[in-house]
């Protein structure tokens, strides 16, 4: 599986954007970028995917460079309760095939009141 | 409300005594899918299902079973459990296509 790379903790300021990056170089033509999060004591939420056009939806937006090789999800006003580890997956869909996530490790993000 | 229902929440287990932890989705959904996630370890899948009666592992099926009889339904299934099977298991559900997963709240397993 195509693997991505993310810092493990990023630190923003309450109402501030937040720009959470993902490194995918090995990612293959099939590969959707997916995002999800994970607030504590809870399961993971899904919160955004792209394939190549950046996307937009009521949580967040997700910059996909034209490359595709890393992306950005970007959180506008970020509230205390956007506190989570974020992880950047790739889920390769091609039809009636295998199908997961495979979870890496996430971005712990850490919001400043 | 469209959702993932895992039951039970939390449960305490002897070592061999058979148990089952269901989910269940309300959407219709074709793939559904139950994860484990253990510190230092993250989530790891352990099977898969992309419709009735089709199941496949995951990366870490051993000591595990389970059924896809009916769309909505996917139990987890533990014939022997052992220690090491203390976890926090998740269920999830996604539609055939371009969807996202949608995450049940968890269910944290103790075998003693």
């Amino acid at each position: 599986d195509a693997k991505t790379t993310q810092p493990n903790s990023m630190e923003s300021n309450e109402e501030e954007p937040v720009h959470l990056p993902c490194n995918h170089s090995t990612i293959s033509g099939t590969d959707y970028i997916h995002w999800y999060r994970q607030l504590p004591s809870q399961g993971p939420e899904y919160v955004i995917h792209g394939l190549t056009s950046n996307v937009n939806n009521r949580m967040a937006s997700l910059a996909i460079a034209e490359d595709r090789k890393s992306s950005t999800l970007i959180l506008h006003r970020a509230t205390l309760r956007d506190a989570a580890v974020y992880y950047c997956i790739l889920r390769d869909f091609q039809g009636g095939g295998a199908d997961g996530l495979t979870f890496g490790k996430g971005t712990h993000l850490i919001i400043q009141p | 409300e469209a959702q993932v229902t895992q039951n039970p929440r939390y449960l305490i287990t002897v070592t061999g005594k058979k148990l089952t932890v269901t989910c269940s989705q309300n959407m219709n959904h074709e793939y559904m899918s139950w994860y484990r996630q253990d510190p230092g370890l993250g989530l790891r899948q352990i099977y898969y299902s992309m419709n009735v009666e089709v199941t496949d592992k995951g990366d870490v099926p051993e000591g595990y079973k389970v059924s896809r009889k009916e769309k909505r339904n996917f139990p987890l299934i533990l014939e022997s459990p052992s220690p090491n099977q203390t976890s926090l298991y998740f269920c999830a559900s996604s539609a055939l296509g371009d969807y996202g997963y949608t995450f049940g709240s968890g269910t944290r397993l103790t075998v003693v």
